[in-house]
């Protein structure tokens, strides 16, 4: 399809483990965002890369976050050393550029550590 | 410090009739506003969005609604039918092309045949 595509859909383990979030953005955008969204919460922003490179980095919750984008495309979010508080929903967005322009949201990753 | 408020966690209507979604933001430097709609394990849908030099933007049944001194946004859907039912979160952006959205928490909408 068209739309942003993330993988997968639902991951669930154990606490400790590493995992690793993809997202796959509408062709032809350059901006690139990662949210998680907890229960009961609004959406909370962790990452944008604009191109390949991430201007801000301000939003991830600790350094065992981390996310790259390669070819100013497929983007990954990876965390190391799970814990159970990291258990959300787990949501990339794209757009074609960052002036009044609307993001576009994929259907999210649910992240389940038990 | 939630800047972005959405007070209404959840709200029903009856069919045809009109639905109203509050949002509040609390920082002056908001000017690009923006609504999503959420259907259960799905990701937000974008709806319609506001810039801050205007107070009205309309797109069919939707109407966004924007009083800058009151800080004060709002959804009108008309006429309200069932397939609205959803989640509806406001968004606001900090500064023209500041990408960092920031969040309701939400309005879950039910909209009763």
């Amino acid at each position: 399809g068209a739309g942003v595509s993330q993988s997968p859909s639902n991951k669930v383990t154990e606490k400790g483990k590493d995992v690793e979030l993809r997202c796959d953005p509408i062709s032809g955008h350059t901006a690139l965002y990662w949210y998680r969204q907890s229960l009961g919460q609004g959406l909370e922003f962790l990452i944008y890369f604009q191109g390949n490179s991430a201007p801000d980095k301000s939003g991830l919750p600790s350094d065992r976050f981390s996310a790259e984008r390669t070819g100013g495309s497929v983007s990954t979010l990876t965390i190391q050393r799970t814990q159970q508080e990291d258990s959300a929903v787990y949501l990339c967005a794209s757009s074609q550029g960052t002036l009044n322009q609307p993001q576009h949201f994929g259907d999210g990753t649910r992240l389940s550590i038990l | 410090d939630q800047q972005v408020k959405q007070n209404s966690p959840s709200l029903s209507v009856q069919e045809g009739r009109i639905s109203i979604l509050n949002c509040d933001y609390t920082n002056s430097m908001f000017d690009y506003f923006l609504w999503y709609k959420k259907y259960p394990a799905e990701g937000p849908t974008f709806l319609i969005s506001i810039s801050s030099i205007k107070d009205k933007n309309e797109d069919g049944r939707f109407t966004v609604f924007l009083n800058k001194s009151a800080k004060h946004l709002s959804l009108h859907i008309v006429p309200s039918q069932p397939g609205d039912s959803a989640v509806y979160f406001c968004a606001a952006s900090p500064n023209s092309g500041t990408y960092k959205y920031i969040f309701g928490t939400g309005t879950r909408l039910k909209v009763l045949a």
